[in-house]
């Protein structure tokens, strides 16, 4: 069973453009809304987070908007670049919980 | 560079044997995690520990077995391995019990079953 469908499994940019990966869970205990960044031969690192009780967070050209009622969180990554190329997880956990639980990612590639 | 130190990097190994993987936490955090990573399959949790405590487990099969011992690093030990054991295996840690922070990943133990 998987609490946390991520969508779409890949996505071509152009450089200067959009990225818009979203993820949906279940539990309604879930109140931390990670997003994780992996490069090929890494580990996955944390890129940005959420909790419940904002709808929308931004760092930099990354943003996060959460829509709590909908049980939804997507990503976006503003003016992509080459460098973002890499896949991305959403995961959502509950301090009471103990376990994050992972999206399937998304391969993100940016073309020049 | 994370902190977290996991070896072997790569393993390859014949189906029916065992072998023993290793994570060293981020100096500090007492919580260490365990993923398997596939192709198909995304981030698969296997199991947390907290400060030599088995805290939560998620889908590890009987064959798989970990601990954590006092100087906080942790191994995790596959056995009767299967073609479909090959995968990445992660370790992250992090500094507290409760899953609402930041985890730190290790690089990974590729693991190749023949």
């Amino acid at each position: 069973q998987q609490q946390v469908k991520q969508s779409p499994q890949s996505l071509i940019v152009q450089k200067g453009g959009i990225s818009i990966i979203n993820c949906a869970y279940e539990n309604t205990a879930f109140d931390y809304f990670p997003w994780y960044q992996q490069f090929p031969g890494k580990g996955p690192a944390l890129l940005i987070a959420i909790r419940p009780d904002v709808s929308e967070k931004k760092e930099g050209r990354f943003t996060i908007s959460f829509n709590k009622s909908a049980k939804q969180f997507s990503l976006h990554i503003m003016d992509s670049q080459p460098g973002d190329s890499a896949t991305y997880f959403c995961a959502a956990s509950s301090w009471s919980w103990g376990k994050f639980q992972f999206g399937a990612g998304t391969q993100v590639v940016v073309t020049p | 560079d994370s902190g977290v130190t996991q070896t072997p990097k790569h393993l390859i190994t014949a189906t029916g044997q065992r072998v023993t993987l290793r994570c060293s936490p981020r100096s500090g955090d007492l919580s260490v995690y365990w993923y398997q990573q596939s192709l198909d399959q995304g981030l698969q949790f296997l199991i947390q520990y907290y400060n030599g405590e088995e805290r939560a487990k998620g889908n590890i099969l009987e064959r798989f077995s970990a601990q954590q011992f006092p100087d906080l690093h942790s191994e995790l030990n596959l056995s009767s391995l299967e073609l479909g054991d090959s995968a990445l295996y992660f370790c992250a840690s992090s500094v507290s019990q409760s899953a609402s922070g930041e985890l730190f990943f290790g690089e990974g133990s590729r693991l190749t079953v023949l």
